[in-house]
């Protein structure tokens, strides 16, 4: 089984407010991937856990946060919604470290639309 | 940094015509991976074609890419477009780098629609 689970897969959420996000995998991967997809624009890596250490990126490093319980869960939060916000959140995974070419294989999920009003 | 373009913001076909999708890379780094994933709408990203071999061909369901490391570039083609080849087709870099794990830098994608 090589699926990755989102929830929910739209969200609606109010400027200022908190936005929690959520995604799942029983593929007992190493490494989980939160990226930010906007309307004709590449998809932006926000940070990836490795195991259990998070690295964010430096230019959103303050705007989301993480959190990896077990391995098999990994939530993107938000603390305080901008209209900015407002975009694909596609939560991947994969099986991280070095060894053999597929490691590199990245699982995607089907994403969570996020629309900030 | 790493980067990746994607010159054809849409590709537009009629059934049965080949496709050539366009991707262009630059990166320090001597080993490069090369991915294409595929984005149907409502659906997961997946994998379609990878490749870290220089002047390889690689295929995966009718569709074929060559590493080409002497140009930088990994072109998607097809022989013979099919109306369920629309989608949004990322191409995307990962190396090794000094990093533990491959994060993959995308390009900004090609939407690929097909017509009957």
């Amino acid at each position: 089984d090589t699926t990755v689970k989102q929830n929910p897969r739209y969200k609606l959420a109010r400027v200022g407010k908190p936005v929690n996000l959520i995604c799942s995998q029983t593929m007992n991967h190493d490494t989980m991937y939160w990226y930010q997809k906007k309307p004709n624009q590449a998809p932006k890596l926000l940070l990836f856990y490795y195991d259990k250490i998070l690295n964010r990126e430096a230019d959103t490093f303050e705007k989301f946060q993480s959190s990896r319980p077990n391995n098999s869960f990994c939530s993107l939060y938000i603390g305080s919604a901008g209209l900015e916000y407002s975009a694909m959140y596609l939560c991947a995974s994969s099986r991280g470290g070095l060894g053999p070419l597929n490691q590199d294989t990245q699982y995607f999920g089907p994403g969570t639309r996020l629309l900030v009003l | 940094g790493d980067s990746v373009t994607q010159t054809e913001g849409l590709v537009t076909l009629t059934e049965g015509l080949p496709v050539m999708l366009n991707c262009t890379y630059q990166t320090i780094y001597s080993n490069a991976f090369l991915f294409w994933y595929v984005h149907y709408l409502n659906e997961s990203p997946w994998l379609l074609l990878r490749s870290s071999t220089d002047n390889k061909r690689t295929e995966h369901q009718g569709f074929h890419a060559t590493l080409h490391k002497s140009s930088s570039s990994f072109h998607l083609q097809k022989s013979s477009a099919q109306l369920s080849d629309s989608a949004l087709y990322y191409c995307a870099l990962s190396d090794r780098g000094t990093q533990v794990v491959g994060q993959l830098t995308f390009g900004s994608g090609t939407r690929l629609q097909v017509y009957a």
